[in-house]
């Protein structure tokens, strides 16, 4: 069965120092993954996907994310975080050849001054 | 370009009382998804529509029902609301593979 496993659900970090938020995933073929963003009381935002193109993926705001297929990871980072990156961030896959979004329970990213 | 558009924003509902969701979409996408969204977890889907005329059930539909007339709205029905519905509710489109947009959700109590 496919899934998603966001490490960690909260993460706190300084401003101006770097962010990881961890994602692993499993899923029976090659999938397409996406982070969204999510600020309080908002939709979701697409920050990046991967589609099986290049592994390595630029999204918006300064975050990229590397697919690992070895280690079935998609962790999301940023060199640089700012006090508005504070939100939750959802890892979420969507299998091969289906319709259907798979979310990891997400990570509540608190950035301090 | 409003994009996709859902009312209420918020709404209490006492045990047994039915409601409608209301979410609309401007851009002329033929998928739309209803997902919702419980405390500390991830997005579930509820129902999904490949187009007018037709809709198919996702992971968690008891209790709920859809319909989709038209290619803009997509209306989501509580019919006898349980405390079990408490959540966030969000619409969603589909246009080509990937691009995926969401509306900024109803937020439901049951009491």
């Amino acid at each position: 069965a496919q899934s998603v496993t966001q490490l960690d659900s909260h993460v706190s970090v300084s401003e101006g120092t770097p962010v990881l938020l961890r994602c692993n995933y499993s899923s029976s073929y090659s999938p397409s993954l996406f982070w969204y963003v999510q600020h309080p009381n908002k939709g979701l935002q697409l920050l990046l996907k991967y589609t099986s193109a290049a592994t390595l993926v630029k999204g918006i705001n300064g975050f990229e994310a590397e697919f690992k297929k070895s280690e079935t990871s998609f962790h999301l980072t940023k060199p640089s975080a700012h006090m508005s990156d504070a939100a939750e961030y959802f890892c979420v896959v969507r299998p091969y050849n289906t319709d259907k979004l798979i979310f990891g329970t997400g990570t509540r990213l608190q950035v301090f001054p | 370009n409003a994009g996709v558009t859902q009312t209420p924003k918020f709404r209490i509902l006492k045990i047994g009382q039915s409601m409608t969701l209301q979410c609309t979409q401007d851009m002329n996408h033929n998928y739309m998804y209803w997902y919702r969204q419980d405390p500390g977890m991830g997005l579930k889907l509820i129902y999904y529509s490949v187009g007018a005329g037709i809709t198919d059930k996702g992971e968690v539909p008891n209790g709920y029902n859809v319909s989709r007339s038209t290619t803009e709205d997509f209306p989501l029905r509580l019919e006898l609301a349980a405390p079990s519905q408490t959540s966030v509710y969000f619409c969603a489109t589909r246009q080509g593979a990937y691009g995926y947009t969401f509306g900024s959700g109803t937020r439901l109590t049951v009491v």
